[in-house]
Order: C-alpha cells, then sequence, then structure tokens
C-alpha cells in the first residue's frame, strides 16, 4: 500500500531560520504531489503542487519544494521563516491510477518570535 | 463566493446515537471526500465518491455512512457502531486527481 512519511512530527525554529521539512513516500511510478498548510483556526490550504515538469516548484508565503524521484522524495523549503509560518504542514500523494490522495501525518511548525 | 461548508462547527452527541454532518460545495468539482483528523494522526479517508450515486470506501469506513444524491452534497453518517467517534471532520472536494479544496470542519464530541 501506499504511504508517506513525514519525519518531523515537532519543529520549532527562530525567526529568520532556515526551513526544511522531509516528505517520502512509498510509490515507484507517477505521482502527483502536494503540500498542505493548516494554520491555526484555519482552514486547510495549499502550499504548492507538483504534477510535471520542473521539479523544483515555488508556491505560496515564500515556500518551494523539490521532487527528488530517486528518492522518493519531496522536500518543503523555505529559507527564512516567520512568525506567521507557525501551523501544520501536510505532505500529500495522489498516485495516478488511484483517485485518492495519501496524506502524511503532518509536522507542527512552531516559530520563535 | 465559491467554496465548501461544513456544518455544524461543533457537535455533541450521547452514545448510541447516530449523527450527521452536513457538506455541501459549489465549485462544480466531480470528486468529495470526508476525512478524520486526530492529533499526530494527519488526515484519515473515511469515504470519498468521484460520482453522484457513487462512492467508495475510504481506509477507516466502519461505522460510517455516506450518500451522494447531488453533485453539490456528500452528508457524512457517524452511526452508534463507530467504536471512538470523538474527532475533527474534514470534508474536502476537488476535480480528479487535482488538489482538494477543505471545509472548515466539525468537532464532534461524544458524551
Amino acid at each position: 500500500a501506499q504511504s508517506v512519511s513525514q519525519h518531523n512530527h515537532h519543529v520549532i525554529l527562530s525567526e529568520a531560520a532556515s526551513l526544511e521539512l522531509g516528505c517520502n513516500y512509498s510509490y515507484g511510478g507517477t505521482v502527483n504531489l502536494f503540500w498542505y498548510v493548516q494554520y491555526p483556526g484555519q482552514h486547510l490550504q495549499l502550499l504548492l503542487k507538483y504534477f510535471s515538469g520542473d521539479p523544483l516548484v515555488k508556491g505560496i508565503k515564500g515556500f518551494e519544494a523539490e521532487f527528488i524521484k530517486s528518492k522518493f522524495s519531496f522536500n518543503l523549503r523555505k529559507p527564512s521563516v516567520q512568525w506567521s509560518d507557525t501551523a501544520e504542514y501536510f505532505c500529500a500523494v495522489n498516485v495516478n491510477r488511484d483517485d485518492k490522495i495519501i496524506f502524511g501525518k503532518g509536522t507542527r511548525l512552531h516559530i520563535l518570535p | 463566493d465559491g467554496g465548501i461548508t461544513q456544518s455544524p462547527k461543533y457537535l455533541f452527541r450521547k452514545e448510541g446515537q447516530n449523527v450527521t454532518l452536513s457538506c455541501e460545495q459549489n465549485l462544480n468539482h466531480d470528486a468529495m471526500y470526508w476525512y478524520r483528523q486526530d492529533p499526530g494522526q494527519g488526515l484519515r479517508l473515511i469515504y470519498y465518491s468521484q460520482i453522484v450515486n457513487d462512492f467508495q470506501k475510504g481506509d477507516i469506513a466502519e461505522g460510517y455512512s455516506v450518500s451522494r444524491e447531488k453533485k453539490e452534497s456528500f452528508p457524512l453518517t457517524v452511526t452508534s457502531a463507530q467504536k471512538n467517534p470523538t474527532a475533527f471532520y474534514l470534508c474536502a472536494s476537488s476535480n480528479i486527481r487535482d488538489e482538494q479544496f477543505f471545509g472548515p470542519g466539525t468537532r464532534l464530541t461524544v458524551l
């Protein structure tokens, strides 16, 4: 069965630090990849997505992610975090044979002002 | 204003009662989904539907039921057979295999 692993369950950083959140998936075929964010008290919303093309994807609020097919990874990065980035982040994968999206367990990010 | 609405925001239920959570979308999406979110568990898929009058079980369908009589609506019933129903329930919709748009959620508490 397909699975998505997010290795960091809880990350604490100071403002202006660089961020990288890991995401690995288990399926070897064609995938669509997503990062979602859930700010405190708000809806889950899309940060960025990868379907094909340039493996370096840019999203909202200065986030980017790189798809590395050989490593089955889709890590999320931001060069300088802000206090407002405090949220829970979810990696998700859709396998093209299927209509489901599988979510990782999430990473809680806490930014210290 | 396009989006997904879920009601109610908070719901309390006594043990042994069935309860129905509402989800409506006006995004003209074909697919709709129900997830359960528990702390540290991420989002777990309960049921999904790709087309009216058709739906499939997700990973944790036991104790839940759904219907899809209209494209816009995908209500979820939490039955008394669900052993641990207290949770945050999220509804989503999408075009097939594309990004999902989420509602604000319903927090269900069983007393």
